[in-house]
């Protein structure tokens, strides 16, 4: 079974630029959750869709948004580019109901 | 809140050593404990997990014990090898949530 896939692997933007991630999640999974990896503040849960609808959100301003596809592929965008937003990007997927998450190898975003 | 603090990194040891890396957590309910490992340039892949007190999980040589009296969860390996060398992540979650809270990592280092 495949794992979890997101694209592109590396971003290089510029501030006040937009981006949007991709996420695939694994065959089955309908949950697709996204974390922020950063040396400072480490990894931080950003929000987890299911079934194309928002169930829980973690505490990151409104320029970070996301969707869900009927396919259960995810996508997040992050609108105007601000340098701290350089970091480490990963979904992860789940089953329904369970508490094991499945992570992908993340996208890594330079904003310059 | 909830919350998980694990032992500051780096964590340096020569092969075979004995490891030990300290995890507590912070908790209203009654979590699933988790750890993580992420190699250099990778997402992160989940190495073990405990869903309730007094179970212990374990893959690969590395075992962790739910210690609800203690809230703990520490993660030991009998004899490292190089190639444990990574960044480890204590964690908990809730079935319900699906948000996962990660402590801020530890890195270990194996010399050959």
């Amino acid at each position: 079974k495949a794992g979890v896939t997101q694209t592109p692997r590396y971003l290089i933007k510029t501030r006040g630029q937009q981006v949007t991630l991709s996420c695939s999640p694994i065959s089955g999974h309908r949950s697709v959750s996204w974390y922020q990896q950063t040396p400072g503040q480490g990894l931080q849960f950003l929000f987890e869709y299911f079934s194309e609808t928002q169930r829980n959100k973690g505490n990151f301003p409104g320029r970070f948004s996301g969707r869900q596809f009927s396919n259960s592929r995810s996508e997040m965008n992050v609108s105007t580019l601000e340098l701290g937003d350089s970091a480490l990007y990963l979904c992860a997927s789940s089953l329904a109901g369970r508490d094991e998450q499945f992570f992908g190898p993340g996208t890594r975003l330079t904003v310059l | 809140g909830d919350s998980v603090t694990q032992m500051e990194g780096p964590v340096t040891l020569s092969e075979e050593a004995f490891l030990t890396i300290n995890c507590t957590y912070t908790a209203t309910g009654y979590p699933s404990l988790f750890w993580y490992v992420q190699y250099p340039g990778e997402g992160l892949q989940l190495l073990l997990k405990a869903t309730k007190a007094d179970d212990k999980g374990s893959n690969k040589g590395f075992e962790a014990t739910y210690r609800k009296e203690t809230t703990s969860f520490h993660l030991e390996k009998g004899s490292v090898q190089v190639s444990d060398s990574a960044v480890y992540f204590c964690a908990l979650s809730y079935s319900s949530a699906s948000k996962i809270i990660f402590g801020s990592g530890t890195r270990l280092s194996i010399r050959p």
